[in-house]
């Protein structure tokens, strides 16, 4: 089944602690992208990619990282959480960046 | 600024009365608008893609246009399943890269 995952679901963690959320796409797609929904601000992007290696800010890229070593894969780390990260992220995939994208079930962090 | 408007924020209809959404957006030469679909607790769910004025797409109860200026989703005789938030995004011609969303219209259709 064609589909993007995310882990964690659920996230509760601490002002400062690192953190990782992974997002792997199993369609072969060459783009990939973050982001995070907050009630009344929609879908903001952070980051994305276009391919393996390369990797460009979005519109919300301030305490966020991200990487491309396999095409696959397209993990969100957090160096130093802090609680105005507390969000839903969605990562999405397509095959090219005009293409549709087919985002992931979403990850739920609280940072405290 | 390349920014995206939805109205309402919310719907609320009555099943088979219809009624349609809005999109307002200004970006730098738009390349792409999509439409997506999203349920509680789960991430959007691809609907429509329009790239130029005029155009229009359908999809069961569904059809969507676009102008310039905006964008709409109409919806006829709806159905209580079609009870979901409405995303509009756009895609500029300058980037490819870069999606602006809206906000969304949350929809609620009453039996």
């Amino acid at each position: 089944e064609a589909q993007v995952t995310q882990n964690p679901r659920y996230l509760i963690t601490v002002t400062g602690k690192k953190l990782t959320v992974t997002c792997s796409q199993n369609m072969n797609h060459e783009y990939m992208s973050w982001y995070r929904q907050d009630p009344g601000l929609g879908l903001r992007q952070i980051y994305y990619s276009m391919n393996v290696e390369v990797t460009d800010k979005g519109d919300v890229p301030e305490g966020y990282k991200v990487s491309r070593k396999e095409k696959r894969n397209f993990p969100l780390i957090l160096e130093s959480p802090s609680p105005n990260q507390t969000s839903l992220y969605f990562c999405a995939s397509s095959f090219r960046q005009q293409e549709t994208q087919y985002f992931g079930p979403g990850t739920r962090l609280l940072v405290l | 600024e390349d920014q995206v408007t939805q109205s309402p924020e919310a719907l609320r209809l009555q099943e088979g009365e219809s009624s349609s959404l809005n999109c307002s957006y200004t970006v730098s030469g738009l390349r792409g608008l999509f439409w997506y679909r999203q349920d509680p607790g789960k991430g959007p769910e691809f609907l429509f893609t329009l790239y130029s004025a005029g155009e229009e797409k359908e999809k069961e109860r569904l059809k969507a246009t676009l102008t310039k200026k905006e964008s709409f989703l109409h919806i006829t005789a709806p159905k209580p399943e079609d009870s979901a938030t409405y995303l509009c995004a756009v895609q500029a011609r300058y980037n490819f890269n870069k999606f602006y969303f809206g906000s969304g219209t949350k929809l609620n259709v009453k039996p």
